[in-house]
């Protein structure tokens, strides 16, 4: 079965600075989606950034970027320039190419010290 | 922009009593979700669905668990006999048939069974 392992509960950054958060994963899958989450606060979670599988770029959009070792089964996130505002939970997801269902890291309570 | 919407955000009920949790999905999406996160551990899936009926759903679905469509706009989730173990935050979550079928997750109901 796969997993999704997240082994920061908690990280702190200075705004302005750089973060990169861990997530890796275990699957025997060769064809999947790796996503990033954000959950600020008593708001629903929102889409950071994704990744297929098949593509050897990392993706970026704008501040996020990842690092995505398919080998190594490793899916960092990156954040540039923190933000007061990127204070929240992060999930690391996984989802097969064959199944609709999204599996979760546990989480990683990012905060932003001004 | 469109967003996922929950109803109620808080709701207590009494083992054995059935309970039943409300989404209203992004209008132009097709594919729906439940997932459910007990306090303190990970988000886990607990059924998609699509074309009105399931197309996949956990071990965690069981028989006192249904979902249903009932309109053209809401996403239920019934619990039928509420167990003290029920207790969690409960996301709705939609996508439409986009490549990677990113999901769109709710702002969640928290639901205490006492």
């Amino acid at each position: 079965a796969q997993t999704v392992t997240q082994s920061q509960p908690e990280m702190s950054v200075q705004e302005a600075e750089t973060v990169t958060l861990s997530c890796t994963y275990d699957t025997s899958e060769s064809d999947y989606y790796l996503f990033w989450y954000k959950q600020p606060p008593s708001r629903q979670m929102i889409l950071v950034i994704r990744q297929e599988a098949y593509k050897q770029q990392n993706a970026t959009e704008n501040r996020f970027s990842v690092n995505f070792q398919k080998a190594a089964k490793s899916f960092s996130l990156k954040i540039s320039d923190s933000q007061l505002g990127d204070a929240a939970m992060y999930f690391c997801a996984y989802r097969s190419s064959g199944t609709y269902k999204y599996i979760f890291g546990t989480g990683t309570r990012l905060k932003v010290l001004a | 922009e469109p967003e996922v919407t929950q109803t109620p955000s808080h709701q207590v009920t009494q083992m054995g009593q059935e309970v039943i949790l409300r989404c209203v999905p992004i209008s132009n999406h097709l594919y729906f979700y439940w997932y459910r996160q007990i306090l303190g551990q990970k988000v886990e899936f607990l059924v998609s669905f699509y074309n009105n009926e399931i197309s996949e759903k956990s071990e965690i679905f069981d028989d006192q668990f249904s979902v249903e469509r009932p309109d053209g706009s809401n996403f239920t989730l019934k619990i039928r006999s509420t167990k003290l173990e029920d207790s969690a935050m409960y996301f709705c979550a939609s996508s439409d048939r986009g490549s990677s079928y990113e999901q769109y997750f709710g702002p969640g109901t928290r639901l205490t069974v006492t």
